[in-house]
């Protein structure tokens, strides 16, 4: 079956350190994505990708990192720069055009 | 002020009630409209979408855009406990040649037994 897969399901992260979240496709969509999810502030655009070795910040991009080596694989990598990490992380993917977002099952990070 | 502004709720209603839920904006740029469905510790999947302003109806469900009044709705009907979950909405823009989802905060749906 085509879809996301996100890992792991739950991470924690003592402060300082640095945490990689990894999200993989075979849906073989050009573009992916990285959003963060807060209570009551629905989702937030961190990065994203339209095609390999290629990415955009997004609206909250300060503290995190990515990169885009292969078309299947897009991590993200939560830096210690990062002040409040606490979040779920949504890994989506789309074919061209707005309707086509596939969304991962997502991470939830706690910092300890 | 935010480019989408939608009531987090949380809303709690019967079975069988009707669901009316909002979103507004105020770029006029957004060509396109969405609403998800998010089930709790899962990643939000596709509802409906709408390109025009009036009515598209998928069986219980109900998208209503009005570009006019910047202000799109999702009814649903015939409520059901399953419908218990966060519904966003999102709209569309083209940033540099690339559609940009911009989303709602959510609203948190509870349908009572």
């Amino acid at each position: 079956d085509g879809g996301i897969t996100q890992s792991p399901k739950y991470l924690f992260r003592k402060e300082g350190q640095n945490v990689t979240l990894s999200c993989e496709q075979n849906l073989n969509h050009d573009a992916m994505y990285w959003y963060r999810q807060d209570p009551g502030q629905g989702l937030r655009l961190i990065y994203y990708s339209q095609i390999v070795n290629d990415f955009q910040k997004g609206d909250i991009a300060e503290g995190y990192s990515v990169s885009r080596e292969k078309k299947e694989s897009f991590p993200l990598t939560v830096t210690s720069a990062q002040k409040n990490p606490t979040a779920f992380y949504l890994c989506a993917s789309s074919t061209p055009g707005p309707y086509g977002y596939t969304f991962g099952s997502g991470t939830r990070l706690t910092v300890v | 002020q935010k480019e989408v502004e939608q009531d987090p709720g949380p809303l709690s209603v019967p079975e069988g009630a009707i669901v009316s839920l909002n979103c507004t904006y105020s770029n006029s740029a957004f060509q396109y409209f969405m609403w998800y469905r998010q089930y709790s510790r899962k990643g939000p999947e596709l509802l409906m979408y709408t390109y025009s302003s009036g009515n598209k109806e998928d069986g219980r469900f109900t998208a209503q855009v009005d570009k006019s009044s910047k202000y799109i709705s999702l009814f649903i009907r015939d409520s059901q406990p399953s419908d218990s979950a966060t519904y966003l909405c999102a709209m569309s823009k083209v940033i540099q040649g690339a559609q940009k989802l911009v989303f709602g905060q959510g609203t948190r749906l509870t349908i009572n037994p």
